[in-house]
C-alpha cells in the first residue's frame, strides 16, 4: 500500500463546477495534513492545511479530514481554468518513522475546461 | 528579493562533471530542505537542515553532497551522477524543521547525459 495515495487523474471538470480531490494515507497516527498546488513547470505551493476532523474553508477551497477513515479531501468550488494544476496531498507521518516525516502523494492533475 | 530562489533553473551535465545547485531563502526561516521530484513519483525528501545542522539524510547516495553555511543558504554538490538522477531538484524552507508549511523554490531541472 502506498503511504499517501491519490488518483493521478486527470480529473476534468467544467468551469463553475465543484472539483473534488481525494487522498488516503496509511499512518493512523498522522495529525497534520496539507494540500499543495503545482502548476505545470512550477514548484509546489501550499494552499491548505488541516489538523482536526471536519471541514476547513478558505475562500473557494474546503479541506475535509476524516482520521477514522484515514481520508482527506480538497473541494474547489466554482472551479476556474486557472485552477488547472496538479494537487499534491501531503501528510506528516508520526508512527511509522522514528521522527515526523512529511510524505507526499503523487498528485492529482485537475483540468478545468471553459 | 523575496521567497526562495534557486540557481540554475536548468542544468545539463555529463556523468563525470561536478556541479553545484544553490538555494537562498529570504524568509527568515530556520529550516531548509532538498527534495527530488521525478515523473510519476512522489516528492522525495533528500536532506533537512535546521539552523545549519543536518537533521535528516534520507539514504541519499554519496554522489549528492549538501552544504549549509548559514540558515539562509543551501547548496547541493553533485559529482559522478547517473542518468537516473535526472529530475527536478527543489529547495524549500520552513520556519522550523517540523516539515510543515514548506515554501519551495522554483527548482533546478537537471539532466544527466
Amino acid at each position: 500500500q502506498k503511504e499517501v495515495e491519490q488518483n493521478s487523474g486527470p480529473l476534468s471538470v467544467p468551469e463553475g463546477a465543484i472539483a473534488s480531490l481525494n487522498c488516503t494515507y496509511s499512518d493512523r497516527g498522522s495529525q497534520s495534513f496539507f494540500w499543495y498546488r503545482q502548476y505545470s513547470g512550477k514548484s509546489p505551493e501550499l494552499i491548505m492545511s488541516i489538523y482536526s476532523n471536519g471541514d476547513k474553508e478558505d475562500g473557494r477551497f474546503t479541506a475535509q479530514l476524516n482520521k477514522a477513515s484515514q481520508y482527506v479531501s480538497l473541494l474547489i468550488r466554482d472551479s476556474q481554468p486557472s485552477d488547472s494544476a496538479t494537487y499534491l496531498c501531503a501528510v506528516i507521518f508520526g508512527l511509522l518513522y522514528n521522527t515526523d516525516k512529511l510524505i507526499f502523494g503523487t498528485g492529482t492533475r485537475l483540468q478545468v475546461f471553459p | 528579493e523575496t521567497g526562495v530562489t534557486q540557481t540554475p533553473r536548468h542544468l545539463v551535465m555529463g556523468m563525470t562533471n561536478k556541479k553545484s545547485l544553490k538555494c537562498e531563502q529570504h524568509l527568515g526561516h530556520n529550516a531548509m530542505y532538498w527534495y527530488k521530484q521525478s515523473a510519476k513519483k512522489p516528492l522525495e525528501l533528500m536532506f533537512v537542515y535546521s539552523l545549519e545542522e543536518r537533521v535528516e539524510n534520507n539514504s541519499v547516495p554519496s554522489r549528492f553532497s549538501p552544504e549549509c553555511p548559514n540558515s539562509s543558504h543551501l547548496f547541493l554538490h553533485l559529482h559522478t551522477l547517473q542518468p537516473e538522477d535526472s529530475a527536478l531538484y527543489l529547495c524549500a524552507s520552513s520556519p522550523v524543521a517540523t516539515n510543515e508549511k514548506l515554501f519551495f523554490g522554483s527548482g533546478t531541472q537537471l539532466s544527466v547525459l
